[in-house]
């Protein structure tokens, strides 16, 4: 148990609806990754916190793609309009003094 | 740009056999190099991590030394357990060691089944 938590854990959507995920990193994890993975690939990195600032954001995250981290703490991940190339594992993982990622059993997204 | 090169899988092998999962890596610069495995229903779990050249990781009897003339970061294993079926990704961080944004990028994984 690496200590990060996510929800849901599976999702299921229509075209076109909105989607939220939620992150819980520890409390000692400054920094905060998101990544997506698609079957038979390796994850992909999408955005980083470093507390509550977002400091980089991949060009896989697309206009659609919105994050946040208010206070530092839990995150957020939102998909507006979701397209069926959206379906995808999405992971968070939480980083701190250490510089080792913990990662999240991640929330499956299916979009119909 | 960053990249991670993994051998194709999957992998079966009998218990007790030798392991050998290459991985190869490009990167500007002087990276850190991981390898994570995911068990079977679990997420992602760092196995173990090298930062500089010549670096032996280790852990849980897998080992992978960081050869930079070779841009490699092997993983190996003298006698695998049935327990080690799951699916091991290498990966990089080519700032990791710069205290700057450590984001990782991975090889695609390679799935090792271990029969009894």
């Amino acid at each position: 148990d690496t200590g990060v938590s996510q929800d849901p854990r599976h999702k299921i959507t229509k075209r076109g609806q909105n989607v939220t995920f939620r992150c819980d990193p520890i409390s000692e994890h400054n920094r905060l990754y998101w990544y997506r993975q698609t079957l038979g690939q390796g994850p992909e990195f999408l955005t980083y916190f470093q507390n509550e600032a977002q400091l980089e954001k991949s060009r896989l995250l697309s206009d659609r793609f919105s994050a946040e981290r208010p206070k530092g703490s839990f995150s957020t991940l939102e998909i507006q309009r979701t397209e069926q190339g959206d379906s995808a594992m999405y992971l968070c993982a939480g980083e701190g003094a250490g510089e080792t990622q913990y990662f999240g059993p991640g929330t499956r997204l299916l979009v119909l | 740009g960053d990249s991670v090169t993994q051998m194709e899988g999957p992998v079966t092998l009998s218990e007790e056999a030798f392991l050998t999962i290459n991985c190869t890596y490009t990167a500007t610069g002087y990276p850190s190099l991981f390898w994570y495995v995911q068990y079977p229903g679990e997420g992602l779990q760092l196995l173990l991590k090298a930062t500089k050249a010549d670096d032996k990781g280790s852990n849980k009897g897998f080992e992978a030394t960081y050869r930079k003339e070779t841009t490699s970061f092997h993983l190996e294993k003298g006698s695998v357990q049935v327990s080690d079926s799951a699916v091991y990704f290498c990966a990089l961080s080519a700032t990791h060691r710069t205290g700057a944004n450590s984001k990782l990028t991975f090889g695609k994984g390679i799935t090792l089944s271990v029969r009894p």
